[in-house]
């Protein structure tokens, strides 16, 4: 149980487009998801942090214009990089939580999205 | 910013051999997590402790936690070539949600 899919799970783009990322809970409804980038050999930095039918909560840094994070459902969260530039190229991750009882929850984490902008 | 430190970052033993690392965190918990990325993927979560929980098992996993002295031990056991992957604790603050803050992580290889 607790499945999530992220797609796709490799982009290449010109500079300038427009990339939507899709993270879907298969078999649990995801109270909030979370979105994290992660450049090589190191750890995983979180954008945000997202709730169903709420605005998304950004860390600081993250420009909210460009990384556009809508939480439709409780089962679909997009990561939309606006205008993008060889320097978001990265390994975007998305995680869910909920499903399961009790106030601890781990993460259940998509397969990342390799982002590459030419 | 990521408040976990582990050690080593970088770890190299043969198969059938025990490996052990640590997590470091700074500030109070409700838990603490282990996960697992192999190359190019995403993480599988592990074990999760408890802050008043001092010890737990899963499988040829062990997991310790000292409040005290704000550290978290992963020991795998008889590791096999397939246990090559990193490892990042993450840690779960008071009235953080489910928000986690993950450490740098350490890179083991098992050598068949």
């Amino acid at each position: 149980g607790a499945v999530v899919s992220q797609h796709p799970s490799w982009v290449i783009c010109k500079s300038g487009t427009s990339v939507k990322i899709e993270c879907r809970s298969l078999d649990f409804q995801a109270t909030t998801m979370f979105w994290y980038r992660q450049f090589p050999k190191q750890s995983l930095m979180l954008m945000a942090t997202s709730n169903e039918g709420s605005k998304a909560t950004y860390e600081q840094g993250v420009e909210k214009d460009k990384f556009l994070i809508n939480h439709a459902s409780l089962t679909l969260s997009t990561l939309t990089v606006t205008s993008a530039h060889p320097e978001d190229s990265s390994f975007y991750i998305c995680s869910a939580s909920g499903g399961g009882r009790g106030r601890d929850q781990p993460q259940h984490f998509g397969d990342g999205t390799r982002l590459s902008i030419l | 910013s990521q408040q976990g430190e582990e050690d080593p970052q970088a770890l190299s033993i043969q198969e059938g051999e025990n490996a052990t690392m640590n997590c470091s965190y700074k500030t109070s918990i409700n838990n603490l997590q282990w996960y697992r990325q192999n190359s190019g993927r995403g993480l599988v979560h592990l074990i999760l402790i408890r802050s008043n929980e001092r010890e737990k098992h899963s499988g040829r996993l062990r997991v310790t936690l000292d409040t005290s002295k704000k550290s978290s031990s992963l020991l795998i056991t008889a590791s096999r070539a397939a246990d090559t992957a990193s490892y990042f604790c993450a840690t779960a603050p008071p009235a953080s949600g489910s928000r986690l803050t993950f450490g740098e992580g350490t890179q083991l290889t098992v050598n068949p």
